[in-house]
């Protein structure tokens, strides 16, 4: 599987973009980039995904660049409640069965200071 | 995306004794995967459950530990045998996502071995 690299934590003000940077060098052609984020004491959350192309939903926006070594997700307008830990997982295979799985880095504490 | 409900949400055991977790989908998937999450942690796969086979264990993980049931397509357990307090954990369930959506978790259950 790729492996992600991310920075342990970041801080941005509410009502400001943050932006999340992951790193993602060995990704195969494949493989897609997803994002999830879990709040404290909850399960994680699925923000977005996608492979080369940038996309945008109602919570973020990814941007991949060309190479598809890294990616950024964006919160446009940050909330208090965007506080939580958000990990960049590149999808791969794994088990004897080689069923689809995801295997979480150690993520990105980000905390909305207010 | 599927609704997932997992129980009980937290619970204390006594050491030696047996934990089972379950989950249960609001509609038919045919893959469902186990996390382990450690005090402070990320998240580490257990198994993948596929309803009619065998759940296939991630390094570092046994059935004997872990025994997992997939009894149909909406329903696993997960049981915790032989408790310590080095099981302290939180654990979670997962499915594949359906019709390009993330993968869905549930909300976890709070494992405490005394």
């Amino acid at each position: 599987d790729a492996k992600t690299t991310q920075p342990p934590s970041m801080d941005c003000a509410e009502g400001r973009a943050a932006n999340l940077p992951c790193n993602h060098s060995t990704i195969s052609g494949n493989e897609y980039v997803y994002w999830y984020r879990q709040i404290h004491s909850q399960g994680p959350q699925y923000i977005i995904h996608g492979l080369k192309n940038n996309e945008t939903n109602e919570m973020a926006s990814l941007i991949i660049t060309e190479d598809r070594k890294s990616s950024t997700l964006i919160l446009p307008h940050a909330t208090l409640r965007d506080t939580a830990v958000y990990y960049c997982i590149v999808r791969g295979l794994g088990g004897q069965t080689g069923a689809n799985n995801l295997f979480f880095g150690t993520g990105t504490r980000l905390t909305v200071i207010p | 995306s599927a609704v997932i409900s997992q129980k009980p949400s937290r619970d204390i055991c006594q050491r030696g004794t047996s934990l089972t977790i379950q989950c249960q989908v609001d509609s038919q998937v045919t893959m469902m995967f186990w996390y382990r999450q450690q005090p402070g942690q990320s998240l580490t796969l257990i198994a993948t459950a596929n309803q009619g086979s065998e759940a296939t264990y991630e390094s570092g993980f046994v059935i004997d530990k872990f025994p997992i049931s997939r009894p149909n397509l909406t329903f696993s357990t997960l049981t915790v045998s032989n408790m310590s307090p080095e099981d302290s954990s939180i654990y979670l369930c997962s499915v594949a996502p359906s019709g390009g959506n993330g993968y869905t978790f549930g909300s976890g259950t709070r494992l405490t071995v005394v």
